[in-house]
C-alpha cells in the first residue's frame, strides 16, 4: 500500500514564484526523502530529512517534517523553468523506500 | 550523474516473447532494486537484492524474475510478456549509509507489449 502521498497532484506556477508541495504518510519512519523526476528519466535524490529533524535546507530547497502529523513539505524558492518535473516523497523504514505518486510541477516562463 | 545504466531505453514487443531488461551500476553498491512505474501512479517495488546471490520479491506481485550473479549486474526477465506488463521499469541502487540510504536511479526502460 502507498506510504507517502503527495499533494497537490499538479502545480503550475510562474517563473520566480515559490512552489510548495506536501507529503503525508501513514506509519513511523526513519527518514523522509524527496526526489525529482524529469520527463522520461529516472529519479534523482534531492534531500533527506531524518525523523528527529524538523527542517532542512539545500540551496533553493527547504524541507520540513512534522512527525506528529506524519507530514512533510517541500518548498522550492524562486522557481526556474528547469524545475519543471515531478517531485516524489519517499519514506524510509527498515530496508526500503516507499514512494508516492508525485506532484507534477510546471514552471511557466 | 549516477553511474547506473539501463538498456534498452524503449522496447516494443509482441505478446508471449521472453525479454530481459538490463541494469548495471559501477558504484559497487550491494543493494539494488527494481521499481515499476505507471503514469501518475506511485512507484511499486517489485524486486530487490542485498548482494550477490540475494534476491527478494517486493511489495507488488510481479511475474518477472531477477538474478544477481555479479555485484554490478541486476537483470529483470519476463518469460512471457503480456500487454498488462506494459509499464516503465526503473532500476536503482543504494550506497551503504546505514538507515539513511538514498537511491540512485537509472533512466528507466519503457516497455510496451502489443
Amino acid at each position: 500500500s502507498q506510504q507517502g502521498e503527495e499533494d497537490p497532484q499538479a502545480l503550475s506556477i510562474q517563473e520566480g514564484e515559490n512552489a510548495t508541495m506536501n507529503c503525508s504518510y501513514k506509519t513511523s519512519i526513519n527518514n523522509l526523502q524527496w526526489y525529482r523526476q524529469n520527463s522520461g528519466r529516472g529519479l534523482v535524490h534531492l534531500i533527506l530529512i531524518r525523523s528527529n529533524e524538523r527542517e532542512k535546507h539545500s540551496g533553493r530547497l527547504r524541507v520540513t517534517l512534522d512527525t506528529s502529523k506524519k507530514s512533510s513539505s517541500l518548498l522550492i524558492t524562486a522557481s526556474r523553468a528547469a524545475d519543471t518535473a515531478s517531485y516524489f516523497c519517499a519514506t524510509g523504514n527498515d530496508y526500503k523506500l516507499s514512494f508516492g505518486a508525485g506532484t507534477t510541477v510546471t514552471v511557466r516562463a | 550523474e549516477a553511474d547506473i545504466y539501463q538498456t534498452p531505453r524503449y522496447l516494443v514487443i509482441g505478446t508471449g516473447k521472453k525479454i530481459t531488461l538490463e541494469c548495471s551500476q559501477t558504484m559497487g553498491h550491494d543493494k539494488m532494486y527494481w521499481y515499476q512505474q505507471d503514469p501518475g501512479m506511485e512507484l511499486h517495488l517489485i524486486h530487490y537484492s542485498y548482494g550477490v546471490n540475494s534476491t527478494e520479491k517486493g511489495d507488488l506481485s510481479s511475474e518477472s524474475t531477477v538474478s544477481r550473479i555479479r555485484t554490478e549486474h541486476f537483470p529483470l526477465t519476463l518469460e512471457s510478456a503480456r500487454p498488462s506488463h506494459t509499464s516503465q521499469y526503473l532500476c536503482a541502487s543504494s550506497e551503504p549509509t546505514g538507515a539513511d540510504e538514498k537511491l540512485f536511479f537509472g533512466s528507466g526502460t519503457q516497455l510496451s507489449v502489443l
